[in-house]
């Protein structure tokens, strides 16, 4: 399969405990989005990287957020000292490098924290 | 200021019957993109459409058209003769030059297709 992969599928974690988030993009895509979507609502933007650069982050909702993408391949997205209102589901996009293709978006990262 | 709006939360209709649903966007950028997205029950965001703000030629795709108008800042999606696999929650999205790449969801139109 050649979709984006997102990993785990659901995460329940404690506050205040820190959690990591995997995203695998499409292969020949070197364009990477980090989108949050809670219940009721459109995904939000957070942060993109086009290979391993990380063009746009001032959208990462507290600096308890960070997203890498070290190697231009896969990206994660850690949440430092988790909060209730964390809970949401995490997507991953990606897409060419033309800023207007579609993006492909992942099945997603749920987050449950108690 | 929400940069798209979808009025519409939740609608329901009964098979084989038309269904529109209504997009209206914001922007002062005059190079944009817009875009849907369905996503079942299961989740994944799956790509409709893409159009260009130069580009306002509506689009037919099977039983999916798109209706295009910058007059109005409108971008409608109507589904032709509905079927039960369509239900899912529906999302108009919006992409600016000036802004890059970031994409501007709506908060989504629930449609469910009832059998």
């Amino acid at each position: 399969d050649t979709g984006v992969s997102q990993d785990p599928r659901h995460k329940i974690t404690k506050r205040g405990q820190n959690v990591t988030f995997r995203c695998d993009p499409i292969s020949e895509h070197n364009r990477l989005y980090w989108y949050r979507q809670t219940l009721g609502q459109g995904p939000e933007f957070l942060t993109y990287f086009q290979n391993e650069a990380q063009l746009e982050k001032s959208r990462l909702l507290s600096d308890r957020f960070s997203a890498e993408r070290p190697k231009g391949s896969f990206s994660t997205l850690e949440i430092q000292r988790t909060e209730q209102g964390d809970s949401a589901m995490y997507l991953c996009a990606s897409s060419l490098v033309d800023s207007y293709n579609e993006q492909f978006f992942g099945p997603g990262t749920r987050l449950t924290v108690l | 200021a929400q940069k798209v709006t979808q009025a519409q939360t939740e609608i329901s209709v009964v098979e084989k019957e038309d269904v529109t649903l209504d997009c209206v966007y914001e922007t002062r950028d005059t190079t944009y993109y817009l875009f849907w997205y369905k996503q079942p029950p299961s989740g994944e965001l799956v790509f409709l459409i893409r159009r260009n703000s130069f580009d306002e030629q509506n689009e037919i795709s099977g039983r999916y058209s798109w209706n295009f108008q910058k007059s109005t800042s409108s971008f409608n999606f109507t589904i032709t003769a509905s079927q039960v696999v369509d239900s899912a929650v529906y999302f108009c999205a919006l992409s600016e030059a000036e802004t890059g790449n970031q994409f501007y969801f709506g908060t989504g139109t629930s449609l469910t297709v009832i059998p």
